[in-house]
């Protein structure tokens, strides 16, 4: 069993709807939970983080956090075409400090215009 | 303030050659990251590196070595390049929890 899984899509939206992708951990001990997007040969970029379960809202995008069942999720408010790209889920637990991550291996989303 | 950058962006490698990675950040951070991406395996962990002077082993760290020069400089050695090590190869750094990724290395080993 992967310790993050996610859909690998893709996931196909109309434009202005809501996009939702999803990821489940088997560590407990995750402490951190990250979504980063990417673009086709681009570098990942932090979308957003969530420490405490529930939501987390930033603009179009929340963060949607599940403990208990080793569950987070991404919620894309009024999708644009330009959010078509791939969304990594990152988990995180620190030893001494020192972060490791845990990435799954992404999840394509497609906006139609 | 250039964030993390990388050099070089490309590279083609013939097997059994040697080359270094080279990475750097100026956001002042103390872990630094190797990773590698391949299509369908997502990103995995090569090497990190918690502070100056430690490094330590990620998923996959056969057939690589690094360095940690100073607080700003972590680079990455590949001794005898295998075309399993073509990947695109990214570093990255983060301070309490928060990871920002440089623009990549594409390396493809003949």
């Amino acid at each position: 069993q992967k310790e993050v899984e996610q859909n690998s899509g893709p996931l196909s939206v109309p434009e202005g709807a809501i996009a939702s992708l999803n990821c489940t951990y088997s560590d407990r001990g995750s402490q951190s939970f990250f979504w980063y997007r990417q673009y086709s040969g681009k570098s990942p970029e932090l979308i957003m983080f969530i420490y405490s379960n529930g939501d987390k809202e930033d603009g179009r995008f929340t963060a949607q956090l599940n403990k208990a069942s080793q569950y987070v999720s991404l919620l894309i408010r009024d999708s644009q075409p330009s959010d078509s790209a791939t969304y990594l889920c990152a988990v995180t637990h620190s030893t001494s400090g020192t972060y490791k991550y845990i990435f799954g291996t992404g999840t394509r989303l497609k906006v139609l215009a | 303030n250039a964030g993390v950058t990388q050099t070089p962006k490309f590279q083609v490698l013939k097997t059994g050659q040697s080359m270094t990675l080279q990475c750097a950040q100026d956001m002042n951070h103390n872990s630094m990251y190797w990773y590698r991406q391949d299509p369908g395996m997502g990103l995995r962990l090569i090497y990190y590196s918690a502070s100056e002077g430690t490094t330590d082993k990620g998923e996959v760290p056969n057939g690589y070595n690094v360095s940690r020069l100073n607080k700003r400089e972590f680079s990455l050695r590949l001794e005898s390049a295998a075309p399993s090590q073509t990947s695109v190869y990214f570093c990255a750094s983060s301070e309490v929890g928060t990871q920002y990724f440089g623009p990549g290395t594409r390396l493809t080993v003949l």
